[in-house]
């Protein structure tokens, strides 16, 4: 079956810097990924759509210029948290759907980004 | 926009049957997902209905009314293991594309010995 993988799984970083999370579809092309942000006992918040070869869409309130996304490819998304505060801690998750398959929605394992 | 309600926990006993429901309001409808998530983990699918009925899988059964803008997951002969969280998750289109997925606030599901 597709499989997503997300990398790296856990980072700590320092506040005010930055951090780079990677998700990759290892089997599929990906013309579409999302990124997810979770707190702790709360459920999948969409944060935006990557979309390959142009902008991502950013859902409302969340900061264009804080969460960078590239889709450079059709197997590879980033999502770069920008100035990092210890408000930014959670845990992320990119998915991604393969073609028209209404079972493509797979999931990466997740980033846990600590900002200390 | 979509609004998704689904109770925020449950308590079972190992061996017992659960429902877990899920109510949503949303126009354009393209398809309802459960997913199973372990703390610290990304979710995994358990069921996908997009026709109006029962989904049966193993253990896991999912139903839908799309009339009644409802459905529920249905989890026989539970096991310790199948304490998680159990989210709902409403697929939509727009533009004639189907979009992203929205997720309901989970289910915290917790099996007793």
């Amino acid at each position: 079956g597709a499989v997503v993988s997300q990398h790296p799984s856990r980072v700590i970083c320092k506040s005010g810097t930055s951090v780079k999370i990677e998700c990759r579809s290892l089997d599929f092309q990906a013309t579409t990924m999302f990124w997810y942000r979770q707190f702790p006992k709360k459920s999948l918040m969409l944060m935006a759509t990557s979309n390959e070869g142009s902008k991502a869409t950013y859902e409302q309130g969340v900061e264009k210029d804080k969460f960078l996304i590239n889709h450079a490819s059709l197997t590879l998304s980033t999502l770069t948290v920008t100035s990092a505060h210890p408000e930014d801690s959670s845990f992320y998750i990119c998915s991604a759907r393969e073609g028209t398959s209404y079972y493509g929605y797979t999931f990466g394992s997740g980033t846990r980004l600590t900002v200390v | 926009g979509q609004n998704i309600d689904q109770p925020t926990e449950m308590t079972a006993t190992e061996g017992a049957i659960v429902q877990i429901n899920c109510t949503y309001q949303t126009s354009g409808f393209n398809g309802l997902f459960w997913y199973q998530q372990h703390a610290g983990e990304a979710p995994t699918f358990l069921s996908y209905n997009v026709l109006d009925g029962l989904e049966e899988k193993g253990r896991f059964s999912s139903f839908l009314s799309r009339s009644k803008g409802y459905s529920y997951l249905l989890l026989k002969e539970l096991q310790m293991k199948d304490s998680a969280s159990y989210l709902c998750a409403v697929s939509e289109i727009s533009s004639g594309s189907a979009r992203q997925l929205t997720f309901g606030s989970g289910t915290q599901l917790t099996v007793l010995p």
